[in-house]
């Protein structure tokens, strides 16, 4: 049973670009969701996704967001990047057949200069 | 409005002393209350969760609805236990998907030797 992978796991992005990240679920994960970590603070959900709908969102702006595709992996899409959103930006996966634990992977972290 | 309030940034302790890593919420409803924990150079991973009420690694949490609080307790503590820990709240299951965390700021433990 694979976990949960992400990536890249560094990026550096300017001002104003875009950037997307990508997360490929737990085996047989049907949901995904994502988290926005800043330094010093615990994870803010973003959004989640279920059999490639957005079922769920956070307190962040539209231009923020996803995709999830039908193997279940997921992207997140930040447009017009800002240097408030240099984070550590986590996946993570679960079903109801795992009992609907949740399942984190390693992070990609982000830095907009 | 859904909160968690972890008060110590950090907490140090000696081996083979108890440790207790405080949490406060605050949820107008039934929470379901987590304890998600992070070693050195690993992924956020589930520690436990009030519904199981289990002991996982010699850690209990009760869940005191009166006090609105979810501490996490241990006895003994280890070095191995050194590590960063998230108290997380759900904020109720989103259609179809799973639980949406709140999570705390964490608190960082440290056992000395």
């Amino acid at each position: 049973e694979t976990g949960v992978t992400q990536s890249p796991t560094h990026l550096i992005k300017t001002r104003g670009q875009q950037v997307t990240l990508r997360c490929s679920s737990q085996s047989g994960h049907n949901t995904v969701s994502w988290y926005q970590q800043a330094l010093g603070q615990g994870p803010q959900f973003i959004f989640q996704y279920y059999r490639e709908e957005e079922n769920g969102r956070g307190n962040f702006p539209p231009r923020f967001s996803g995709l999830q595709f039908p193997n279940y992996s997921s992207e997140l899409n930040v447009n017009a990047l800002e240097l408030d959103d240099s984070a550590l930006y986590l996946c993570a996966s679960s079903s109801m057949f795992s009992g609907n634990t949740i399942y984190f992977g390693e992070g990609s972290w982000l830095t907009v200069v | 409005a859904q909160r968690v309030t972890q008060p110590e940034k950090l907490l140090s302790v000696f081996k083979g002393a108890p440790v207790e890593l405080k949490c406060n919420y605050s949820y107008s409803g039934s929470p379901e209350l987590f304890w998600y924990v992070q070693y050195s150079r690993q992924r956020l991973q589930l520690l436990l969760r009030h519904i199981s009420r289990e002991s996982i690694k010699g850690f209990t949490a009760d869940l005191n609805k009166g006090e609105t609080s979810f501490h996490l307790k241990k006895p003994f503590a280890q070095e191995e236990d050194s590590a960063m820990y998230y108290c997380a709240l759900s904020g109720g299951g989103t259609q179809g998907g799973s639980e949406k965390l709140v999570f705390g700021k964490g608190t960082k433990l440290t056992v000395n030797p």
